[in-house]
């Protein structure tokens, strides 16, 4: 089956403490997308990825980190966590960078 | 840079009323429209887009019509059912090779009064 899995999908934290999210594709997909959804904000690109070793800033990147080693795989790294990262975390992919996102259930974090 | 807004950000109407929500971006290079309905605890889906090159598509229920002098496009959904109930997002991103940024609006919240 064609998916996105994200893991953890829910998660509480301490701040400081370094957390990964780990996004994997089964699609060969070459663009993979980060997101955070906030009520009143809508999805806010985190960063995205148009390729292996090929990675781009999106509209909040502050305080995150992304690795693309491998073409299905997309993690997305807190290497200091603040309640200000308190959000439902999306990893979507595509085919190319446009057309249909698919994306993955969510993450839920909550940072202490 | 590139900014979606969306409206309204909530809107209730009577099951089998029409619905309307609106969108309008910046980037006048935009030229690919989704919109993604997402029901409650579930992830976002595509339902629709559009391309700079048409003005209308529909698919059974739901039209998305664009008017890219005025760059804001529209999401119409006729004849309501309860299962319209969920947020919707429009955005809009520009389909190159080299990058692509998708933005999205901030979503508008449907409900479907029986």
């Amino acid at each position: 089956e064609a998916q996105v899995t994200q893991n953890p999908r829910y998660l509480i934290t301490v701040t400081g403490k370094k957390l990964t999210v780990t996004c994997s594709q089964n699609m060969n997909h070459e663009y993979m997308s980060w997101y955070r959804q906030d009520p009143g904000l809508g999805l806010r690109q985190i960063y995205y990825s148009m390729n292996v070793e090929v990675t781009d800033k999106g509209d909040v990147p502050e305080g995150y980190k992304v690795s693309r080693k491998e073409k299905r795989n997309f993690p997305l790294i807190l290497e200091s966590p603040s309640p200000n990262q308190t959000s439902l975390y999306f990893c979507a992919s595509s085919p190319q960078g446009y057309g249909e996102l698919f994306f993955g259930e969510g993450s839920r974090l909550t940072v202490l | 840079g590139e900014n979606v807004e969306q409206h309204p950000s909530t809107l209730s109407v009577q099951e089998g009323d029409s619905a309307v929500i609106k969108c309008t971006y910046s980037d006048s290079a935009s030229n690919y429209f989704p919109w993604y309905k997402q029901e409650l605890g579930k992830r976002p889906q595509l339902i629709i887009d559009i391309r700079s090159n048409v003005g209308e598509k529909k698919d059974q229920r739901i039209a998305v019509t664009l008017n890219k002098t005025a760059k804001h496009f529209s999401l119409h959904i006729t004849e309501t059912q309860p299962e319209d109930s969920a947020v919707y997002f429009c955005a809009a991103s520009k389909e190159v090779s080299s990058a692509s940024k998708i933005i999205f609006g901030s979503g508008t919240r449907l409900s479907i009064r029986p």
